[in-house]
């Protein structure tokens, strides 16, 4: 069974570069055609997705995010990472990491994330 | 963009009953819709893709239905374990981008 999960800093200041990574277990996150995505969750609100990677290397992020969003993958470590650059309170949030399938017949979903980490923005 | 729109925002549904939850979608996006089932504090769990297939280990009173704008979720006899927040989901191909409906919060009556 994959497992994801979240890691990084739990607060971060006001304009620095908030970075996570995620590491997958149970499955190399190189086999499949798989993409691996980042969404987020402020409290009390819905989701939002901010990007996604395949193992080739090729993204595609949130346009609203775009600007500050760069996603990586390691897959020696079987792992993706995430930053965001100059955040503001408004970056608060839990963030999730998922893995993302694609069927021609039934879309693109996530079927596999992680258990989510709290990042706080605050002096 | 497409935008989903989920209702109701709350459903009060006693134990035992049947729960429908709406999904509707600004333009079509075929039968491309999932469906989440989210608990507090806890991630999103899948529960159906393709509009319509039961993802892994999801029980089969939980069925979704609905093609094009329009989607529904279904849970035929609620269980306590089924009160949560649901998010329908829908993927644009271009410019590429995951959309989420806001949710429809599922409370005991």
């Amino acid at each position: 069974q994959v497992q994801l999960q979240e890691s990084g800093p739990g607060l971060v200041k006001p304009s620095q570069t908030l970075s996570l990574t995620c590491t997958v277990s149970g499955g190399s996150i190189s086999s499949g055609s798989y993409y691996w995505s980042w969404i987020r969750q402020p409290a009390g609100k819905g989701l939002e997705w901010i990007g996604r990677i395949y193992t080739s290397g090729s993204t595609n992020y949130n346009p609203s995010l775009k600007s500050r969003v760069t996603i990586s993958v390691d897959t020696s470590k079987n792992q993706f990472s995430l930053k965001l650059s100059s955040v503001t309170a408004a970056d608060t949030a839990v963030y999730y990491c998922a893995r993302d399938v694609y069927d021609i017949l039934t879309g693109y979903y996530l079927d596999y994330w992680g258990q989510g980490t709290l990042v706080t923005v605050s002096s | 963009e497409i935008v989903m729109t989920q209702s109701p925002a709350t459903l009060s549904v006693s134990p035992g009953e049947r729960a429908t939850l709406s999904c509707r979608a600004s333009q079509s996006v075929s039968s491309n819709l999932a469906w989440y089932q989210q608990k507090p504090g806890q991630a999103p769990r899948l529960l159906i893709y393709g509009a319509s297939t039961r993802a892994t280990g999801i029980p089969a009173r939980f069925s979704g239905s609905g093609s094009g704008t329009e989607f529904t979720l279904t849970i035929s006899s609620l269980q306590s374990e089924d009160f949560a927040v649901y998010y329908c989901q829908q993927y644009n191909n271009w410019p590429p981008k995951y959309t989420f409906g806001q949710g429809t919060k599922l409370e005991i009556k």
